[in-house]
């Protein structure tokens, strides 16, 4: 069975740090690109960020630029997303998607979604 | 590219069909997809290229459009229905979703 499984989440004070792991299993994590998307309480999706199979190309939104960097271990069969100088405005689910299409590119949909990891930055 | 739904909300009874149109600010061909997310659940993919359909999910769904407009149709609504319903765009980045379709049986 093919499962994405999200930790890390926890309660950070603005300005803070974090880093979310997503372990992958039942599948070649190797050949699909990875994906974070966040939800706010109560609001819609968010993407975030993607990784290529390989790791080699990754692009960010806007709103993270600069303050979140997406890699991968393919050999632990693990996606992170480090987050820094986090805001108020980044508490959110944080998922993360696997992409339908295997192969090289980052601009693919996706099949299969984790549970979520609950990111919360308050003093 | 934004995308926009509409409505923002429907509240619908069993066995009706509902329609969720979404717009793209520009021309996508067919990279759009449809995900339903039900509550407190993570979203699962319900069509994918605005047309294709998904092993496993039932066949009341069913998507169309091409460029800007397109359309998420649910025939014969049943209670499991009832979900917020997302575009999402892949034609190019930043990927981007639509504001969501709250559908209340």
């Amino acid at each position: 069975e093919v499962q994405l499984l999200e930790s890390g989440g926890a309660l950070v004070q603005p300005g803070g740090s974090l880093r979310l792991p997503c372990e992958a299993s039942g599948f070649t994590f190797s050949s699909y690109a990875m994906s974070w998307v966040r939800q706010a309480p109560g609001k819609g999706l968010e993407w975030v960020a993607v990784i290529s199979d390989s790791g080699g190309s990754t692009y960010t939104a806007d709103s993270v630029r600069g303050r979140f960097t997406i890699s991968r271990d393919n050999s632990k069969n693990t996606v992170y997303l480090q987050m820094k100088t986090l805001r108020a405005e980044d508490s959110a689910v944080y998922f993360c998607a696997k992409s339908d299409i295997i192969g090289p590119g980052i601009t693919w949909h996706f099949d299969v979604w984790g549970r979520g990891t609950l990111v919360t930055v308050s003093s | 590219i934004v995308l926009t739904q509409s409505p923002d909300f429907q509240s619908v009874t069993p066995k009706e069909q509902v329609t969720i149109t979404c717009r793209a600010s520009q021309p996508i061909g067919n990279r759009l997809h449809w995900y339903q997310q039900k509550a407190d659940q993570s979203p699962k993919l319900l069509i994918r290229y605005a047309s294709q359909s998904i092993s496993g999910v039932p066949s009341r769904f069913s998507g169309s459009g091409s460029g800007t407009d397109f359309t998420l149709t649910i025939n014969t609504l049943e209670a499991e229905d009832a979900a917020t319903y997302y575009c999402h765009q892949t034609s190019s980045l930043p990927l981007t979703f639509g504001g969501g379709t709250k559908v209340e049986i």
